[in-house]
């Protein structure tokens, strides 16, 4: 299995643009999360899906963001417009319900706003 | 979920049992304790959880109190590779309600292990 996939894994851009973060989760899970890591703010919770629907967008910072997950295997993250605050690293990760419910983390996106 | 409190950093030298402490006193009683571990520049990786009794695995220990208030993670023979940032979590893991499925991190120890 090759893991959460995150794409790109690094992202500059100036400011006003439009971003787009994907991420495919592993196949079989049915949960699916955002975060967002900064020094200052450390590892936040953005978003997270089960079976494809929203679940808590709170973290969401603001109407700036937004989040899809269209199928089972797929989950984008766009920053419409970017500013440079939204520097960060955003990971994506996914889980399967019972067991250990552990969160299996892709590489992250290193986001660069200029 | 129920607050962790950690030490900022810790050190251990190679080879000896690194003991990470957290303390969660506000725990309640549907709530796990969860470790997770971060290596620089990759995503967190789970390392061990427990409700209360103390559990095992081929990465780590976790040692529950009996009143739950508190847990350690023992890594028996800390290595180089081990130097990461450890977060204990705590969490609901039943079904149903917003809360399921969260990870609340908070800013963790840093463990360095030193030759």
């Amino acid at each position: 299995d090759a893991g959460v996939i995150q794409s790109p894994r690094h992202e500059v851009t100036e400011m006003g643009q439009e971003v787009t973060l994907r991420c495919k989760p592993i196949s079989g899970h049915d949960y699916l999360f955002w975060y967002r890591q900064t020094m200052m703010r450390g590892l936040e919770l953005l978003i997270y899906f089960n079976n494809n629907v929203p679940i808590d967008d709170s973290g969401m910072p603001e109407d700036r963001f937004s989040a899809k997950m269209p199928n089972a295997s797929f989950s984008t993250l766009k920053i419409q417009p970017s500013e440079p605050r939204d520097s960060a690293v955003y990971f994506c990760a996914s889980s399967i319900e019972g067991g250990r419910n552990e969160q299996f983390f892709g590489p992250g996106t290193r986001l660069t706003v200029l | 979920d129920a607050k962790t409190t950690q030490p900022p950093s810790m050190d251990c030298a190679e080879g000896r049992a690194a003991n990470l402490p957290c303390n969660h006193s506000t725990i309640s009683g549907n709530e796990y304790v969860y470790w997770y571990r971060q290596i620089h520049s990759q995503g967190p990786q789970y390392i061990i959880h427990g409700l209360k009794n103390n559990e095992t695995n081929e990465m780590a220990s976790l040692i529950i109190t009996e009143d739950r208030k508190s847990s350690t993670l023992i890594l028996p023979h800390a290595t180089l590779r081990d130097t990461a940032v450890y977060y204990c979590i705590v969490r609901v893991l039943a079904a149903g309600g917003t809360s399921y499925g969260k990870l609340t991190f908070g800013q963790g120890t840093i463990l360095t292990v030193h030759p």
